[in-house]
């Protein structure tokens, strides 16, 4: 079954402070995974996306990792900010002929002053 | 700002109503998407549209349908509704629907249904 797994579910660190999200994919075939950051009651907005060949691919403060072999993924927050406060999703697509996109429930991220 | 613009913002109806939801795509982009985000299933793909024509389904309803018009802006449509059809419901847009490219979301239309 085609799932993706995020862990935490929930995460409160102090400002200043790096912390790394997890998520895990049981899904094929692969085409590739992206990493959204949700404010409260807005849209997402696109972090990073990797094939299948990209080990790291980072966006600013933000350095999203692929193991394609284990199906791991990793976002890394490195100086994390208030602003950073935000749920944050990973959502595979797979490679098939529609556009079969499987979305984790995402991690709360709290940042305190 | 992503460029996206949604409207309504807020939808109040009820049971059994229909309402239709429009989205304007960022100028330039010919593809457009559609997502249902609720609190106990997260976030959902429903439809994709490219250049007016219907490019992939995703979970959505035969009570929901939506299209893509000429000028590139779309509708979704959702009728008989239910009470499990409360969510936020999302459009996002790329430039031309390929699988790695960035989409961009607009801020959403919140529905109610009571």
């Amino acid at each position: 079954k085609n799932q993706v797994e995020q862990s935490p579910q929930s995460l409160i660190i102090l400002e200043g402070k790096n912390c790394t999200l997890q998520c895990n994919y049981t899904v094929s075939p692969f085409s590739n995974l992206r990493w959204y950051k949700q404010d409260t009651g807005r849209g997402p907005v696109s972090l990073t996306i990797m094939t299948f060949s990209e080990n790291t691919k980072s966006n600013g403060r933000y350095t999203a990792t692929l193991d394609a072999d284990t199906k791991q993924s990793s976002l890394h927050i490195t100086a994390s900010q208030l602003s950073d406060s935000a749920s944050y999703i990973c959502v595979v697509r797979l490679n098939t002929g529609g556009f079969k996109t499987i979305f984790g429930a995402g991690t709360r991220l709290f940042v305190k002053a | 700002d992503s460029g996206v613009t949604q409207t309504p913002k807020h939808l109040i109806t009820a049971t059994g109503q229909r309402v239709t939801l429009r989205c304007s795509p960022r100028s330039g982009d010919l593809s457009v998407y559609w997502y249902q985000q609720s609190l106990d299933q997260g976030l959902q793909f429903l439809i994709q549209y490219y250049n007016g024509e219907e490019r992939a389904k995703g979970n959505i309803l035969e009570r929901f349908s939506a299209q893509q018009f000429p000028d590139l802006h779309s509708e979704l449509n959702l009728s008989s509704l239910e009470l499990g059809d409360s969510a936020l419901y999302f459009c996002a847009s790329s430039p031309r629907g390929l699988t790695q490219e960035t989409q961009y979301f607009g801020p959403g239309t919140r529905l109610l249904v009571l």
